[in-house]
């Protein structure tokens, strides 16, 4: 069975990058869709982007300006890059698997603070 | 962006209930790109129903989906005590794919 594993600082300054890895075991991230989705806190659950094993991506507009989500074939890995991010910004975040934009394997997800 | 209304946002039952929860899209969601998670608290969501109607690996039966189109439904014929836990709708039919507010099913 496929496992993610999210990774990365848990707090994280006001206008600075967050910086996320996900590590996928149990089988390869080729032929699939691997997204980032993130829910601030007591609230609801908002995809932030996807990239396919071949490297084309997809973001959500309201975001697109701040993100890049990229992948690692090599270490079975993708990232999410965040810019300037503020404390609207903080959330658990979820690194998900799929076939198709389907998200059928999660992450336990990260918790990410931006405070001063 | 399809936004994605569900109701109620939060169901008061007891188990062995039937429990029916909706979700409402702003326009029509094509190749019954509609799914369901369940999400408990401090656990990541899991996929429960695709493709409107079709349950995920090792969801039991009592869990089904039907709609079409703007309107949607998940029902749980009988609950069980794990399932009392937030719902979320989702359509991965048009980019951005975007969530439900999600409806609290509670005791």
């Amino acid at each position: 069975q496929v496992q993610l594993q999210e990774s990365g600082p848990g707090l994280v300054r006001p206008s600075e990058t967050l910086s996320l890895t996900c590590n996928v075991s149990g089988g390869s991230i080729s032929g699939y869709y691997l997204s980032w989705i993130r829910q601030p806190p007591g609230k609801g659950l908002e995809w932030i982007g996807l990239v396919f094993y071949t490297g084309s991506t997809n973001y959500n507009p309201s975001l697109k300006s701040r993100v890049t989500i990229s992948l690692d074939m090599s270490k079975n890995q993708f990232s999410l890059k965040l810019s300037s991010v503020t404390a609207a910004d903080t959330a658990v975040y979820y690194c998900t698997i799929g076939t198709g934009w389907l998200t059928d394997y999660w992450g336990q997800g990260t918790l990410v603070t931006v405070s001063s | 962006e399809i936004v994605l209304t569900q109701s109620p946002a939060t169901l008061s039952l007891s188990p062995g209930e039937r429990a029916t929860l909706s979700c409402g899209a702003s326009q029509s969601v094509t190749s019954n790109y509609l799914a369901w998670y369940q999400q408990k608290p401090g656990l990541a969501p899991r996929l429960l129903i695709w493709d409107v109607s079709r349950r995920a690996t090792g969801i039991p039966d009592r869990f089904s989906g039907s709609g079409s189109g703007t309107d949607f439904t998940l029902t749980i014929s009988r609950l069980e005590p794990e399932d009392f836990a937030v719902y979320y709708c989702q359509q991965y039919a048009h980019s951005p794919l975007t969530f439900g507010g999600g409806t609290k099913v509670e005791i």
